[in-house]
């Protein structure tokens, strides 16, 4: 069964303060790797895919790498307004069910 | 292109009754996805829908049912209501071929009292 590991839980960074979030993963054949950000009463927003180890892509303070075992969200210099909870999600079979991490609360105080 | 619509936003609900959630997917796209968020359990797949067919189901029990429409439209039922259905359901559409995207509606906040 597929595995989707996220952490840390919470992650309360000030200002200007670059930090990491991890998503680790075990699954059978990895069609595709997907960060979603969610706010609070909100559905979740798309923010990347990631199909092979190695790739990686930026959008504004936010880069996503991927590796065979995990995933990290990069965010350089965050602003209070990146301040949500970020999934992560896999995909493996051949139709279009995702399966997530429990995901990151991110705070980012002024 | 307008997104993924739900309706209605809330609901409140008495155990036993049942519920009929609507989802309307983005233009040309013909896969519609139902989840459930707990906070305790967080984002759980219930089932796909595409071309009007069921495509894959997750691990709920037989209370939970959906279809789809063939303008891809699709609704969820959840009879015999219990309090622990209490939770946010989410669908989300995409084209429905590959690894693609998915674009998630703002949610069913459904309360059972």
């Amino acid at each position: 069964e597929d595995q989707v590991t996220q952490s840390p839980e919470a992650l309360r960074l000030q200002e200007g303060e670059s930090s990491s979030l991890n998503c680790s993963y075990t699954v059978s054949g990895l069609r595709g790797l997907f960060w979603y950000r969610q706010d609070p009463g909100k559905g979740p927003e798309f923010l990347f895919t990631l199909y092979s180890a190695g790739e990686e892509k930026e959008k504004e303070r936010l880069k996503a790498t991927l590796t065979k075992k995990e995933s990290f969200l990069h965010i350089t210099a965050p602003k209070p307004e990146d301040s949500a909870t970020y999934l992560c999600a896999v995909h493996t079979g051949a139709n279009s069910k995702l399966t997530f991490g429990k995901g990151i609360t991110l705070s980012v105080r002024p | 292109k307008a997104g993924v619509t739900q309706t209605p936003r809330y609901l409140i609900k008495t155990r036993g009754q049942q519920v009929t959630l609507s989802c309307s997917p983005i233009s040309g796209h013909r896969s519609v996805s139902w989840y459930q968020q707990t906070p305790g359990q967080g984002l759980q797949f219930l089932f796909e829908y595409f071309s009007e067919t069921q495509r894959n189901k997750g691990n709920f029990p037989g209370r939970f049912s959906g279809r789809q429409f063939s303008n891809s439209r699709s609704e969820m039922n959840v009879s015999t209501l219990e309090l622990g259905d209490s939770a946010l359901y989410l669908c989300a559409s995409s084209t429905g071929q590959g690894a693609n995207e998915q674009y998630f509606g703002p949610g069913t906040r459904l309360t059972v009292t």
